[in-house]
């Protein structure tokens, strides 16, 4: 079982449409949860961050940490064509040293006009 | 944007041959790392550093060396390329260790002939 497990997609939606994201992982030992947002021919760059459990709002973007099911979202209300990326979950563990991020494959997301 | 800048962002060689790719950062982070992302693997962790001169190796070392004699600077060198080495490499780096918040560059695509 790897790791860290993500949909690949593509995942199309209309302009608009409310989405939602996911990774499921199997480390109990993760603490801190990512997602990065990444264009095409372009570096991840960091889009969500969330400690422990619970939920995050950043704008149209909600983070969802679910420790007990070890299951983690990603949910964009009012999708843009502008969200077309692909998106990466990551985690990593507390004090587990300097090389600590495990990544997803990622998601493709296409928000069609 | 961070301030990352990878160098070469495009490189066309052939097997056999050494290629030095260069991560350079205005930021004066401590934490480097070098990532190489292919279809269907995702990102992947090659080496990071924690300091000037403090190199350790990560998941997918073989085949790969890396220095860092300035605070700015990360080398990745590939000693004798091979084809299974071409792929996007991308140089990350964080003020902090554990938590896991990278700022990305924008890669180098490396094609291994």
């Amino acid at each position: 079982q790897k790791e860290v497990e993500q949909d690949p997609g593509p995942l199309s939606v209309p302009e608009g449409a409310i989405v939602s994201l996911n990774c499921t992982y199997s480390n109990s030992a993760f603490q801190y949860f990512m997602w990065y947002r990444q264009y095409s021919r372009k570096g991840p760059e960091l889009l969500m961050y969330t400690y422990s459990s619970g939920n995050k709002e950043d704008g149209r973007f909600t983070a969802q940490v679910d420790k007990s099911s070890k299951y983690i979202s990603l949910f964009i209300r009012d999708s843009q064509p502008s969200d077309s990326a692909t998106y990466l979950c990551a985690m990593s563990a507390a004090n587990s040293g300097y090389s600590t991020l495990t990544f997803g494959k990622g998601t493709m997301l296409l928000v069609s006009p | 944007d961070a301030g990352i800048t990878q160098s070469p962002r495009h490189k066309v060689t052939e097997t056999g041959t050494p290629v030095t790719l260069r991560c350079h950062q205005t930021e004066n982070h401590r934490y480097m790392y070098w990532y190489r992302q292919d279809p269907g693997h995702g990102l992947r962790l090659i080496h990071y550093s924690y300091g000037v001169k403090d190199t350790d190796k990560g998941e997918v070392s073989d085949g790969y060396s890396v220095s860092r004699s300035k605070t700015e600077d990360f080398l990745l060198t590939l000693e004798s390329a091979t084809s299974s080495q071409t792929s996007v490499y991308f140089c990350a780096i964080t003020p902090t260790q554990n938590t896991g918040e990278l700022f990305f560059g924008e890669g180098s695509r490396l094609t291994v002939l």
